[in-house]
């Protein structure tokens, strides 16, 4: 157990519609970070938040938003979802975020997102 | 820009055997950190190791060792005595310190291992 958690583990919807993926870090790290898993892309970064604040951004579409809470957990929303949109969607957490290195990134279990 | 490359798509054993895999990697950043994990059939993605760019010392972690060479911008994985509970995607990832901000990971394409009986 990575200490990530990620729900929902599992999420079916149609094309259009529009979805939330949420993620609680691990105790104590103030990072957390999104990536999508698909067969074509394989593991792409999205977008990281380091305590509430943007902080990197990579191949994350303008169709997809994220934040960070004050509490820390993050929430990615997908909107008019479309059938290439289908993923494992992982969220990972570190303690770091800035300067000073990666510290080990822990990846939650990934919500499997299917669009029909 | 950052890239790692898992040359080796699918690799099969049989129980007992050593295997290798390989990890080539490309940064023009002199810090950087370089990562291993596995992923089993099950989907979640488990942390092996971490290695920054000025430790070129190779580790050993039961059955698994790392050999990382600068010289060559390889940081390959290798699995002594192959169990079947050992067949999963591995993934190599690449993380620069100062490319871009932040600290996202670049991952290789994976290799699926198949350790058989």
């Amino acid at each position: 157990d990575s200490g990530v958690t990620q729900t929902p583990k599992h999420l079916i919807t149609a094309t259009g519609q529009r979805v939330t993926l949420r993620c609680s870090p691990r105790s104590g790290d103030l990072s957390v970070y999104w990536y999508q898993q698909s067969l074509d892309q394989g593991l792409q970064f999205l977008i990281q938040y380091y305590n509430g604040e943007e902080r990197a951004k990579g191949n994350i579409l303008e169709r997809f938003s994220a934040q960070q809470f004050p509490d820390l957990h993050s929430e990615l929303n997908l909107s008019s979802l479309e059938l290439g949109d289908s993923a494992l969607y992982f969220c990972a957490s570190s303690v770091g975020g800035l300067a000073g290195g990666t510290g080990e990134l822990f990846f939650g279990e990934g919500s499997r997102l299917t669009v029909l | 820009a950052q890239k790692v490359t898992q040359a080796q798509t699918e690799i099969s054993v049989v129980e007992k055997e050593d295997v290798t895999l390989d990890c080539v990697y490309e940064t023009r950043d002199t810090t950087y950190y370089l990562f291993w994990y596995k992923q089993p059939p099950s989907g979640e993605l488990v942390f092996l190791i971490r290695r920054n760019s000025f430790d070129e010392q190779n580790e050993i972690s039961g059955r698994y060792s790392w050999n990382f060479q600068k010289s060559t911008s390889s940081f390959n994985f290798t699995i002594t005595a192959s169990q079947v509970v050992d067949s999963a995607v591995y993934f190599c990832a690449l993380s620069a310190e100062f490319t871009g901000g932040g600290n996202k990971l670049t991952f290789g394409t994976g290799t699926q291992l198949k350790v058989e009986l």
